[in-house]
């Protein structure tokens, strides 16, 4: 069946930069996507890539796509505090079925 | 715009209580959805309805059912709640352009079943 599975937890240091992998199993996925869920807070699309490209930077951000191995990272440069969250990947397969997984909880470290 | 509104924030219900969770969207919509997240759960949808009219059950429908009340309104209800559905209940809404689904979502609201 569908899945998106991405590790629970990551920490790392001011500064350093952040790699949040993804797993999807559906290659039909028209996009992926990173969403960010801040503390108390609701879901917020980060960023997303259409699935015929390789790669999409945007400011401190980088998305990488392989779909033959079908994984998705999220590459944040020098984090910051403010980047502590949730961040969930997702994959749309049709509109009422958006596969988000598990979501990935990054610790910034002093 | 306030994008999407949920109340109440927080709630406590006893075993056997009902309740309404309430959403609205201003950005005119299609879709709206109602998901439940769960500590190492990730977010699971309860129940999505794509236009004014329709709704269809999720993944995990059991114990609640939904009204889809115009196009703006999307409210959830727990007809006898249970423990089983301490949750955060997140409601988001969507558009659609070519198969990119961006979802907009509430706060969320905080039910704890005792």
């Amino acid at each position: 069946g569908e899945d998106v599975e991405q590790s629970l937890f990551l920490s790392v240091r001011e500064g350093d930069s952040s790699v949040i992998n993804c797993t999807y199993t559906d290659s039909s996925s028209t996009y992926l996507y990173w969403y960010k869920q801040e503390p108390g807070a609701g879901l917020q699309l980060l960023t997303y890539i259409f699935s015929n490209m390789d790669m999409k930077q945007d400011q401190r951000l980088t998305v990488l796509l392989n779909k033959k191995d079908k994984h998705l990272s999220l590459r944040i440069a020098d984090t910051q505090t403010g980047d502590s969250a949730i961040y969930f990947c997702a994959e749309s397969i049709r509109e009422d079925k958006i596969i988000f997984g598990k979501g990935t909880r990054l610790h910034i470290l002093p | 715009n306030a994008g999407v509104t949920q109340t109440p924030k927080f709630q406590v219900l006893k075993t056997g209580q009902s309740m309404t969770l309430q959403c609205a969207q201003d950005m005119n919509h299609n879709s709206m959805y109602w998901y439940r997240q769960d500590p190492g759960m990730g977010l699971r949808l309860i129940y999505y309805s794509a236009s004014e009219g329709t709704t269809d059950k999720g993944e995990v429908p059991n114990g609640y059912n939904v009204s889809r009340l115009n196009k703006r309104e999307f409210s959830l209800r727990l007809e006898s709640a249970a423990p089983s559905q301490t949750s955060v209940y997140f409601c988001a809404s969507s558009e659609a352009w070519t198969g990119f689904y961006e979802q907009y979502f509430g706060p969320g609201t905080r039910l704890t079943v005792t």
